[in-house]
């Protein structure tokens, strides 16, 4: 099955300053991949999709590249700011169909002002 | 715009009972989900349905558990006899009408804590 690692538990960031997070995953190669802002005792918000064929995609401060060949794909704030403090989750397609999302265990973004 | 809901906010149960969690998707959408997430865990997917049935399910989603859609607007998740292990969070998604790329829209989800 698909395994999704992401970088950090936690990150601290000054505001104003670009947030990064990492996503990596191994085996299957996924179709597309996804992000997601998660706040405390709320669903998951989708925020960006990206396919295997795209290199980056943006959205108003928001960027995120997907580089298929180091299975890896970065999630960028940019002039981050407090109201950005979430976790964010990373999710992919799951081999067994297209319609099995799995996710990432997410990185807790903390903005501090 | 248009959002899922989901009732009850927060499900208390006695072990071995009975529930059901309620959803309605968004009114275009095709495809529903349910997910759990056990606090501080990651969201889990159990199932998926569509056209009145299920097309994927996870090693979670055993016989204690099913799905139905009782009316044209409404997802129900049932959990036959609850375990201690059945506390979490339940979160509902639909997504619209490709089978591939489907972004998912998620409600607020159920709490559900068996004591």
């Amino acid at each position: 099955s698909q395994k999704i690692e992401q970088n950090s538990e936690a990150l601290n960031i000054q505001e104003g300053k670009t947030a990064t997070l990492t996503c990596n995953y191994t085996n299957y190669s996924p179709a597309y991949l996804q992000w997601y802002r998660q706040d405390p005792g709320r669903g998951p918000v989708f925020l960006l999709l990206i396919r295997e064929n795209e290199k980056e995609k943006r959205k108003e401060r928001l960027k995120v590249t997907f580089d298929t060949t180091l299975k890896q794909s970065l999630f960028h704030i940019t002039a981050s700011q407090p109201a950005d403090s979430a976790t964010y989750l990373c999710a992919l397609d799951d081999p067994g169909g297209y319609q099995k999302v799995t996710f990432g265990t997410g990185t807790k973004l903390q903005v501090i002002p | 715009e248009p959002e899922v809901t989901q009732t009850p906010s927060h499900q208390v149960t006695q072990m071995g009972q009975e529930v059901i969690l309620r959803c309605v998707p968004i009114s275009n959408h095709l495809y529903f989900y349910w997910y759990r997430q056990i606090l501080g865990q990651k969201v889990e997917f159990l199932v998926s349905f569509y056209n009145n049935e299920i097309s994927e399910k996870s090693e979670i989603f055993d016989d204690q558990f099913s799905v139905e859609r009782p009316d044209g607007s409404n997802f129900t998740l049932k959990i036959r006899s609850t375990k201690l292990e059945d506390s979490a969070m339940y979160f509902c998604a639909s997504s619209g009408t490709s089978t591939f790329m489907n972004t998912q829209y998620f409600g607020p989800g159920t709490r559900l804590t068996v004591l």
